[in-house]
């Protein structure tokens, strides 16, 4: 079974608008990260936003928020007021568990485009 | 601050031919892994190390050998190259298994022909 499910084609939004990237995981373990990559066509991965297991509210920075539904097991990445050069392919990533020994699992990713 | 880099950028070698891809981070990280992506794949763990001296398959670790003699670097070994074996291969780093995220190197695109 997969351990992180991105399963949305690719994906298109107007500039100015939110959208939303849909992200689903799978674990047996308490404890856990969850993260989104940027990558743009220049090929390079950009962190972007980062959720523990055990953290009260949805991360936020800046125009990205992370919704975390901890019972549903997703964790979906919302950009708001998107731009131009939002358009990338978009990953979301799962650390489990948390600890010396922990493996970052990558889901397939999204590609977003931005419409002027 | 250079933060990961990876040499080379781009690649070609021929089928059987070994070669070493090579990772240095100057952050001090402990953390330290290699990635390939292929096509609608998304990011394959191949490797990753926790420390000097500490490595440890990930997904895909048939093909590839590592080593971590330095907290520094972390080289990654093509044995004996197949055509299925090219992809773009990612280092990636940390200082520890935190709320940090990963720094990426900007990767080597390897083309085995």
């Amino acid at each position: 079974a997969q351990k992180i499910t991105q399963t949305q084609p690719g994906m298109f939004v107007q500039e100015k608008e939110a959208v939303t990237l849909d992200c689903t995981y799978d674990t047996s373990d308490p404890s856990y990260g969850l993260f989104w990559y940027k990558q743009p066509s220049s090929g390079e991965m950009i962190f972007l936003i980062y959720q523990g297991s055990y953290d009260q509210q949805n991360a936020t920075e800046g125009r990205y928020s992370l919704n975390f539904q901890k019972a549903r097991k997703s964790a979906n990445l919302v950009i708001s007021a998107s731009q131009l050069g939002d358009s990338a392919m978009y990953f979301c990533a799962m650390r489990e568990p948390t600890g010396a020994n922990s493996k970052l699992t990558f889901g397939k990713g999204i590609t977003l485009s931005v419409r002027p | 601050n250079a933060g990961v880099t990876q040499t080379p950028k781009f690649q070609v070698l021929k089928t059987g031919q070994s070669m070493t891809l090579q990772c240095a981070q100057d952050m001090n990280h402990e953390y330290m892994s290699w990635y390939r992506q292929d096509p609608g794949m998304g990011l394959r763990l191949i490797h990753y190390s926790v420390g000097a001296g500490i490595t440890d398959q990930g997904e895909v670790p048939n093909g590839y050998n590592v080593s971590r003699s330095t907290t520094e670097d972390f080289p990654l070994r093509l044995l004996s190259a197949a055509p299925s074996q090219t992809s773009v291969y990612f280092c990636a780093s940390s200082y520890s298994p935190g709320r940090g995220g990963y720094t990426f190197g900007s990767g080597t695109r390897l083309t085995v022909v």
